[in-house]
C-alpha cells in the first residue's frame, strides 16, 4: 500500500532560523511524483513543487530546498532563514504512475510556526 | 484565468440538511475529484470522476454523492449531512488522468462546512 509520513505534526521556529520539514512515502511502484503544497491560514493549497521518481536532483528555489533521496524514501523540505509569512501548514504528496484514480496521498502536514 | 471555483466557500447548516457544494473549472479538464481535509488526517479522497458520465468512489466516500453532467461541473451533494462531515472540502481538476506524463493538478480554493 502506498503511503505518506510527515511524523511532525507541529514545528515552532523563530524567525531567521532554519527548519527541515520531514517527508517519508511508502510505495512499490517505480514511477511516481512527489509534491510538497502550502496551505497558509486563508486555506487554499499552493503548490510547491513536484519532483519524479526518476529526478533525485536537489531543488533550491529562493529559501526553499527539497532534498529528495529514493535510498531512504524521503523527500525533505528545507526552509533557510525562515519568516513569519511561512507560518502555514505544509503538506507533502504522492501520486502514482500507475494510479487508477488520479489520486494524490497526503500525508498528514506539519503545520508550521514562524515566531518574530 | 484558469482556475477551479468552488461554492460556497463557508457554509454552517444543521444535521440532515440537505447541501450542495459546487465545483467549476474552466480548462476543459476531463478528470475532477474532491477531497475532504481532516486535522491529523491530511486530504482524502471522496469521489473522482474520469469524464463526463463517469465517477467512482474514492477513500472516504460515505455520506456523499457526486454527478458529472458536465465537464466542467462536478458537485458534491451530502443528502443528510452530520457532524462528522465538518470538513474542509477541496475540488481538483487535472487535464486527465493519464499516466503518460504528469499533468497538474489544480485545486479549487476550498469550502469550510461545518454540520451543527
Amino acid at each position: 500500500a502506498q503511503k505518506v509520513t510527515q511524523a511532525q505534526t507541529e514545528i515552532s521556529v523563530v524567525e531567521k532560523e532554519d527548519v527541515t520539514l520531514d517527508c517519508v512515502y511508502e510505495t512499490r511502484d517505480t514511477t511516481y511524483y512527489l509534491f510538497w503544497y502550502k496551505q497558509p491560514p486563508s486555506g487554499e493549497l499552493v503548490f510547491l513543487i513536484r519532483r519524479n521518481s526518476f529526478d533525485e536532483q536537489n531543488e533550491i528555489s529562493g529559501r526553499y530546498s527539497w532534498n529528495f533521496q529514493k535510498s531512504t524514501s524521503s523527500f525533505n523540505f528545507t526552509i533557510t532563514a525562515s519568516q513569519v509569512v511561512d507560518s502555514a501548514v505544509y503538506f507533502c504528496a504522492l501520486i502514482l504512475d500507475s494510479s487508477n484514480t488520479g489520486k494524490l496521498i497526503f500525508g498528514q502536514g506539519t503545520t508550521l510556526q514562524v515566531k518574530p | 484565468e484558469a482556475q477551479v471555483t468552488q461554492n460556497p466557500r463557508y457554509l454552517i447548516t444543521v444535521t440532515g440538511k440537505k447541501l450542495t457544494v459546487t465545483c467549476s473549472q474552466n480548462m476543459n479538464h476531463e478528470y475532477m475529484s474532491w477531497y475532504r481535509q481532516d486535522p491529523g488526517l491530511g486530504l482524502r479522497q471522496i469521489y473522482y470522476s474520469m469524464n463526463v458520465e463517469v465517477t467512482d468512489k474514492g477513500d472516504v466516500p460515505e455520506g456523499y454523492k457526486v454527478s458529472r453532467k458536465e465537464k466542467r461541473n462536478f458537485p458534491l451533494i451530502l443528502e443528510s449531512p452530520s457532524p462528522n462531515q465538518t470538513s474542509l472540502y477541496f475540488c481538483a481538476s487535472r487535464r486527465s488522468p493519464d499516466s503518460l506524463s504528469y499533468n497538474e493538478q489544480f485545486f479549487g480554493p476550498g469550502t469550510r462546512l461545518t454540520v451543527l
